[in-house]
């Protein structure tokens, strides 16, 4: 397996417009993950799924934003009319099960003008 | 477990060891990781430790435990320039990870 992969690694999108990225797993890791890392700063949870199921967000996962795990394979994460605050890195990382280490992609940079 | 702390820059020389300081809140924390990201990319898993331990130890590098002061330590011996990077402690959560804000590590070769 060739680890987490991320889908497109960068996007520029002007201000109101939907943005869409792809996260694929590690095959057969049960727990998916959406992190978010603004310049200087740590990654910071959003999300998380155990298969398909969506089991918590985090505050910081406003009402623009939505992730979806159809089939408990790839996931989504989507974010509505976007705003200039949303420009970060999105990253992803799975786990086989809650007490395995996370694994994470190259992640997606997001530039928002 | 959302205060995790570490110090924003160090700089060693080329073949001198490195030590990463980190603090952390939760002494429930089963686990504590070390994570590496070089420019441009995401997190590469480096090491990581037990919260019963007091100690790992992977080739160059060393991880030390004090659990009593909720201070983790990760120390790179013989650095190279190729270590150069952010270095991120992290502890485990409910049901994900919190990060410190890294540690810069600059290698003068």
């Amino acid at each position: 397996d060739t680890g987490v992969s991320q889908d497109p690694r960068h996007k520029i999108t002007k201000r109101g417009q939907n943005v869409t990225f792809r996260c694929d797993p590690i095959s057969e890791h049960n727990r998916l993950y959406w992190y978010r890392q603004t310049l200087g700063q740590g990654p910071e949870f959003l999300t998380y799924f155990q298969n398909e199921a969506q089991l918590e967000k985090s505050r910081l996962l406003s009402d623009r934003f939505s992730a979806e795990r159809p089939k408990g394979s790839f996931s989504t994460l989507e974010i509505q009319r976007t705003e200039q605050g949303d420009s970060a890195m999105y990253l992803c990382a799975s786990s086989l099960t809650k007490m395995d280490e996370q694994y994470f992609g190259p992640g997606t940079r997001l530039t928002v003008t | 477990g959302e205060d995790v702390e570490q110090s924003l820059f160090l700089s060693v020389r080329e073949g001198d060891s490195s030590v990463i300081n980190c603090t952390y809140t939760d002494s429930s924390s089963t686990y504590l990781y070390w994570y590496k990201q070089e420019p441009g990319a995401g997190l590469q898993l480096l090491t990581y430790i037990f919260s019963n331990m007091d100690m790992k130890q992977d080739q160059r590098l060393t991880v030390l435990l004090n659990k009593k002061d909720k201070h983790l330590s990760l120390r790179i011996a013989d650095t190279q320039t190729g270590d150069s990077a952010i270095y991120f402690c992290a502890e485990v959560g409910a049901n994900n990870l919190f990060f410190g804000t890294g540690t810069r590590l600059t290698v003068i070769p």
